[in-house]
Order: structure tokens, then C-alpha cells, then sequence
């Protein structure tokens, strides 16, 4: 079993869509959850950063964190043709060696149709 | 524009050759990570190094090793390369290390023929 389970899609959806992209963990041990946004193979960029459980609001975008569930969510609101990318899911919490570990997920692609 | 920074943009090589990539983090940030991407594969953790050690070990092949410089700039090293090698390897860097927000750089796109 991957340590962060996440669909890979392709996920399409109408210009002004409400978009919801999860990702499905097994380690409680994660602590920090993000999700970064890809474009076209380049670098992946930073878009909600949360700690622990709960909600964050950053504009059209909302990420929810379940610990209990092992579960975590991104919302994008009023989709745009522009928000089409890859979207990934990534949590960090302590490895076994010492330090700190960061696993991402597979990356859900999203395509807005204008 | 992350401010970190990779070069060169495109490799292109043969199997069982040796190539270096180059990364620079941003100002101010001690903590360097690479992470390879084929298609089939997603983002993969390699390694971690903070401040000049190695702080973490992901799937990184025997084949392929890192450092990071005194001026905190990092290169992977890989060697005997094989077609299954070809991908896109990113660099990214932080403050500190582990907990707070890695940045990335524009990746390198690798190709073994």
C-alpha cells in the first residue's frame, strides 16, 4: 500500500465548477499537508500549506485536513480555464532515519473547459 | 519564479554515461531536496541535505549520488545510466528543513538514448 494515495484522473469540469481533489494517507505520523500545482511538467508550486487537522482558505481555494480519517482536501472554487494543471498532494512527518520525509501523491490532472 | 535555480534545463546522453545536475537554492535557504518524475512514477523523494549534510534518504538508486557545496549550492551525480533513467529531476530547497514550504526549481529534463 502507497503511503498517499491519490486519483490520478484526468478530471474535467465546465468553467466555473466547483472542483474537489483528495488524497488518502496510511502514516498518522504526517504532520504538514500540502498541495502544490503543476503546469506542463515544470516545477510544482506552492498552493495551501496547513498543519494538523482543520481548514485554511487562500482566495478560490480551501484545503481540509481529516486526521482521523487520514484524509485531506482541495476545494477551488469558480474554476477557471487557467486552473487547469496537475494537482498534488504531499505530507510530511518524521522518517525513520531522523529528519523529516515529504511523500508526494501521484497528482490528479485537472482540465477547465471554457 | 521560485529563485531556485537548475541547470542545465536539458541533458540529453547515453546509456551507461555519467551526468552532473546543478542546483542553486534560494537565498537564504539551507535545505536542498531532489525529487525525480517520470510519467509512470509521479514525484519521487531522492535525498535531502541541510546545511551541507545529508539529513534524508529517499529511493535514491546506488547509482546516483549527491552533494551540498559550502556555498549550499547541490549537485546529483549520475552514473551508469540507463534508459529507465530518463525523466524530469527537480530540485527544491527550504529555510530549514522537512516542516516548512519546499520551493522548486524549473527541473532538468534528462534523456538517455
Amino acid at each position: 500500500q502507497k503511503e498517499v494515495e491519490q486519483d490520478p484522473g484526468p478530471l474535467s469540469v465546465p468553467e466555473g465548477a466547483i472542483v474537489s481533489l483528495n488524497c488518502t494517507y496510511s502514516n498518522s505520523a504526517f504532520q504538514y499537508f500540502m498541495w502544490y500545482r503543476q503546469y506542463s511538467r515544470k516545477g510544482p508550486e506552492l498552493l495551501m500549506y496547513t498543519y494538523s487537522s482543520g481548514n485554511k482558505e487562500d482566495g478560490r481555494f480551501t484545503a481540509q485536513v481529516d486526521k482521523s480519517s487520514k484524509y485531506i482536501s482541495l476545494f477551488i472554487r469558480d474554476s477557471q480555464p487557467s486552473d487547469s494543471a496537475t494537482y498534488l498532494c504531499a505530507m510530511s512527518g518524521p522518517s525513520n532515519t531522523g529528519g523529516f520525509k515529504t511523500i508526494f501523491g501521484a497528482g490528479t490532472r485537472l482540465f477547465v473547459k471554457a | 519564479d521560485s529563485g531556485v535555480t537548475q541547470t542545465p534545463k536539458h541533458l540529453i546522453t547515453a546509456t551507461g554515461q555519467r551526468v552532473t545536475l546543478r542546483c542553486s537554492p534560494r537565498s537564504g535557504d539551507l535545505s536542498v531536496y531532489w525529487y525525480q518524475q517520470s510519467l509512470d512514477q509521479g514525484l519521487q523523494f531522492l535525498i535531502q541535505y541541510y546545511n551541507g549534510e545529508e539529513r534524508a534518504k529517499g529511493n535514491i538508486l546506488e547509482r546516483f549520488s549527491a552533494q551540498q557545496f559550502p556555498d549550499l549550492h547541490s549537485e546529483l551525480n549520475l552514473s551508469s545510466l540507463e534508459l529507465g533513467d530518463s525523466a524530469l529531476y527537480f530540485c527544491a530547497s527550504s529555510v530549514v528543513a522537512g516542516t516548512d514550504t519546499q520551493y522548486f526549481g524549473p527541473g532538468t529534463r534528462l534523456t538517455v538514448l
